[in-house]
């Protein structure tokens, strides 16, 4: 499968735990980007990558997320200190070009208790 | 503020015959890309049809097709002979003001396709 995959599928973690997540987005494309998207609504922007560079940052994202894109190939986003309003389904979507396509992986759902 | 907006948080169709989905949106720019996303229950995100704005002709993809109507800020999604297989949440998107290409999206239209 050449598309874009996310690991775990599935999280659930306790309130002030960390949590990380991995995407490998499809190889060739330098492009990828994180959403977070809660049930019922349409995902919202968190933060891209253009190779390792990481280039824009929403408001969403507070200090308790980090994400990295090592040598721009698979990227991980963490969450630290884990709380309730954390809880939704972070997708990764990557892309060749500015204005192409964006493929998103199945997503992975967290769930803080 | 560059929003989408989706009006309609359900629609149900016949199998065979045609739905309609609204989408409008705001925004500055006079070139932009728009964007009509299927997300099919438990399964990932997949691209229907795009819109170059500075393309006059409304896009079509087999039995998918478009009204952008860009002075109304309104970018609708028609789907001919609705199939079971239809059935999702359908987002519509554009790109963001920034040249990063980060798509904003609307909150989504659930689609059901009765037999």
């Amino acid at each position: 499968d050449t598309g874009v995959s996310q690991n775990p599928r599935h999280k659930i973690t306790k309130r002030g735990q960390n949590v990380t997540f991995r995407c490998d987005p499809i190889s060739e494309h330098n492009r990828l980007y994180w959403y977070r998207q809660t049930l019922g609504q349409g995902p919202e922007f968190l933060t891209y990558f253009q190779n390792e560079a990481q280039l824009e940052k929403s408001r969403l994202l507070s200090d308790r997320f980090s994400a990295e894109r090592p040598k721009g190939s698979f990227s991980t986003l963490e969450i630290q200190r884990t709380e309730q309003g954390d809880s939704a389904m972070y997708l990764c979507a990557s892309s060749f070009t500015l204005s192409g396509e964006q493929y998103f992986g199945p997503g992975t759902r967290l769930t803080v208790t | 503020a560059q929003t989408v907006t989706q009006s309609q948080p359900e629609m149900s169709v016949q199998e065979a015959e045609t739905v309609t989905l609204s989408c409008t949106y705001d925004t500055s720019e006079s070139d932009y890309y728009l964007f009509w996303y299927k997300q099919p229950p438990s399964r990932q995100m997949i691209l229907v049809i795009r819109q170059e704005a500075y393309k006059q002709q409304n896009a079509t993809e087999n039995r998918f097709s478009v009204n952008f109507q860009k002075a109304a800020k309104s970018f609708s999604l028609k789907i001919s002979d609705s199939q079971l297989g239809d059935a999702a949440m359908y987002f519509c998107a554009r790109y963001g003001s920034s040249n990063t290409g980060k798509l904003i999206f609307g909150q989504g239209t659930t689609l059901q396709v009765k037999p």
